[in-house]
């Protein structure tokens, strides 16, 4: 069964440092991608997506990824963070292209930023 | 993008009641997810919902602790029976969108106390 290990439960930086929350995924064939953010009290948003082409992805707010397939890897990155990136960071997995396959979450990174 | 509505946004129920959760969307699809974000957790999957047939549902859900319904391409219901405490979670209803976008879309949240 496919699986997502984020490994960074709680995560403490300072404004302007670099980011990177790891994402490990086990699933053999193809996958699509995902990072979600959720800011305090509010919704799960999309941060970024990974399907095909290019393994560095762009997403929003200066957000970006690196999918590396030999180490199954998707890990998001940020240059220098601020404090409004603080929220619960959440990779996702789903196995081929099919809107019919479940996303499945990892356990979520919390992001603190000290202003 | 797709639009959900998910009612009621939050209750507060008695032990050993039962809630019933509603999802509209606003475009037919096939298949709707219901999810769990206990307090400070991920979002764990408890079910597929595909209109015409019965959920599947994934380990540790069953259907008679949560029912669900599909009556048609824009419509599901999750209940939540015989509550207990240990069900105070926020419930998510999901979609994927069609070919060539598969990221998730999810509804507002329905935020449950059990008291």
């Amino acid at each position: 069964a496919q699986s997502v290990s984020q490994h960074n439960h709680h995560v403490i930086l300072s404004e302007a440092a670099s980011l990177e929350l790891g994402c490990n995924y086990s699933y053999g064939g193809t996958v699509n991608l995902f990072w979600y953010v959720q800011y305090p009290g509010q919704h799960l948003q999309l941060l970024l997506k990974y399907f095909s082409g290019d393994p560095l992805v762009k997403g929003i707010k200066g957000f970006e990824a690196e999918f590396i397939k030999s180490k199954f890897s998707f890990n998001l990155r940020k240059p220098s963070v601020q404090w409004s990136d603080t929220a619960e960071y959440f990779c996702a997995v789903t196995p081929g292209y099919s809107s019919a396959s479940k996303i499945i979450f990892g356990s979520g990174t919390r992001l603190s930023i000290r202003p | 993008s797709a639009v959900i509505s998910q009612k009621p946004s939050r209750d507060i129920c008695q032990r050993g009641t039962s809630l019933t959760i509603q999802c509209q969307v606003d475009s037919q699809v096939t298949m709707m997810f219901w999810y769990r974000q206990q307090p400070g957790q991920s979002l764990t999957l408890i079910a597929t919902a595909n209109q015409g047939s019965e959920a599947t549902y994934e380990s540790g859900f069953v259907i008679d602790k949560f029912p669900i319904s599909r009556p048609n391409l824009t419509f599901s219901t999750l209940t939540v029976s015989n509550m207990s405490p240990e069900d105070s979670s926020i419930y998510l209803c999901s979609l994927r969108g069609g070919a060539g976008n598969t990221e998730a879309f999810f509804g507002q949240g329905t935020r449950l106390t059990v008291v």
